[in-house]
């Protein structure tokens, strides 16, 4: 079974240009969470979605960042004319339909350099 | 949310026994307490989580008082891999949480 999946694990872009960041949950989850890490800094919570739905997005900023969760195909992140202040770790984690534990499963991270 | 605090960093060497203490003095009721791992460049790992008393897994234990005011972390004979950041989270146990990170505790163990 594999794990949460994230590509690309690497990108590099430069200022005003678009990122598009994307996560395959584990088999069978349904729950999508994206978390944003900054150098030397914890993970701040970005968004959660459910397949189609966004359930919360109160991390999210309020321009130029999106984040969806089609019914088919991984979930994306899209940062618009990226800016400097955007390079950090984007991570995802997936956890199944029924909770019980606050346990998410996190991919390996994309790495977003804005030159 | 409840507010967690815990030490920056912390030294040890391989073969002792580690533990780290957070505070979460704001605790509400529902909540539970959860630590997570994270080694250099991949995401963080779920280790242990606990609602009172003591909890107990292969990897780790968890101590927490009855005020629950605050928890240990507990991590028997650590070895160079254990060299991480640690996490202590406050939540809801409701599986659907999302997670609030502070800065954790930087583990180092060294030879």
């Amino acid at each position: 079974n594999a794990g949460v999946m994230q590509n690309p694990r690497h990108l590099v872009r430069r200022r005003g240009q678009e990122a598009r960041l994307r996560c395959s949950p584990m088999k069978g989850h349904s729950h999508v969470y994206w978390y944003r890490q900054l150098p030397e800094e914890g993970l701040k919570f970005m968004v959660y979605l459910q397949k189609e739905n966004i359930i919360d997005e109160s991390g999210m900023p309020k321009e130029r960042f999106s984040a969806e969760f089609p019914k088919e195909g991984p979930s994306i992140l899209r940062i618009q004319q990226v800016v400097r202040g955007d390079s950090a770790a984007y991570f995802c984690a997936s956890s199944p339909p029924r909770g019980g534990y606050n346990e998410q499963f996190f991919g390996p991270g994309t790495r977003l350099t804005v030159l | 949310l409840a507010k967690t605090t815990q030490p920056i960093s912390m030294d040890s060497y391989e073969g002792q026994e580690v533990n780290i203490t957070c505070s979460h003095n704001n605790i509400a009721t529902n909540d539970y307490i959860t630590w997570y791992q994270q080694f250099p460049s991949q995401g963080p790992r779920f280790i242990i989580q606990g609602y009172k008393t003591k909890v107990t897994n292969e990897v780790a234990s968890l101590f927490i008082p009855a005020d629950r005011k605050s928890s240990t972390l507990s991590l028997p004979r650590v070895s160079l891999s254990d060299t991480a950041v640690y996490y202590c989270l406050v939540a809801l146990n409701s599986g659907y949480s999302t997670l609030t990170f502070g800065k954790g505790t930087m583990l180092l163990v060294s030879p």
